[in-house]
């Protein structure tokens, strides 16, 4: 079973519009959970943690269910500017803090 | 804003050579992180560093993988005898401390292995 999944997509909308992401994990002691940006062949940036009681940072909100090991990510308003793969991502806290990514979601946002 | 840095942007090597990629993490960072990337493919981890010592690594780094630190600034991975397969992008990231922080990645290098 893949450590965290993400559908891959794309998912294709017009500008304006609303767009969900999800992903699963299957390590229960993950602690610490984010999305990532990645524009092609550039590097993965920050866009937001993501808490237990949610959280939101102007068009993003991202909300975590630790019960399910499910985290979502909601974008409003979509800009041409949101086209982009999102990574899902999950830190175990281990002695190495190592990031464990997923698939990536790849959004592509019309005019 | 501080930023990570790494050279060479692109790197093309013959197979069995040796190729070292360079990092210069941010100045004020403690722990320092290789992943890869192949190319269609999901971010992978490498390597952790802190303290002058590897803190952990993957099953893919294996002894033809090595790290070192060797000033105050740079940070370096060496692939001893390259592979077709080790064709990906690196990237180098660092941390100011563990857990919590945001690790900031550098632009990545891209090696090509013919």
């Amino acid at each position: 079973r893949k450590e965290v999944e993400q559908d891959p997509g794309p998912f294709n909308v017009p500008e304006g519009a609303t767009v969900a992401f999800n992903c699963t994990y299957s390590n229960s002691a993950s602690q610490s959970f984010f999305w990532y940006r990645q524009d092609c062949r550039k590097e993965p940036k920050l866009l937001m943690s993501v808490y237990s009681s949610g959280n939101e940072d102007g068009r993003f909100t991202a909300q975590l269910n630790r019960a399910s090991q499910y985290i979502s990510l909601l974008i409003r308003d979509s800009k041409l500017s949101d086209s982009a793969t999102y990574l899902c991502v999950v830190n175990h806290d281990n002695a190495g803090n190592m990031l464990t990514f997923g698939g990536g979601t790849r959004l592509m946002v019309k005019p | 804003e501080p930023e990570v840095t790494q050279t060479p942007s692109h790197q093309v090597t013959q197979m069995g050579q040796e190729v070292i990629l360079r990092c210069v993490p941010i100045s004020n960072h403690l722990y320092f992180y290789w992943y890869r990337q192949i190319l269609g493919q999901k971010v992978e981890f490498l390597v952790s560093f802190y303290n002058n010592e590897i803190s952990e690594k993957s099953e893919i780094f294996d002894d033809q993988f090595s790290v070192e630190r060797p000033d105050g600034s740079n940070f370096t991975l060496k692939i001893r005898s390259t592979k077709l397969e080790d064709s990906a992008m690196y990237f180098c990231a660092s941390t100011k401390g563990r857990s919590y922080n945001e690790q900031f990645f550098g632009p990545g290098t891209r090696l090509t292995v013919l």
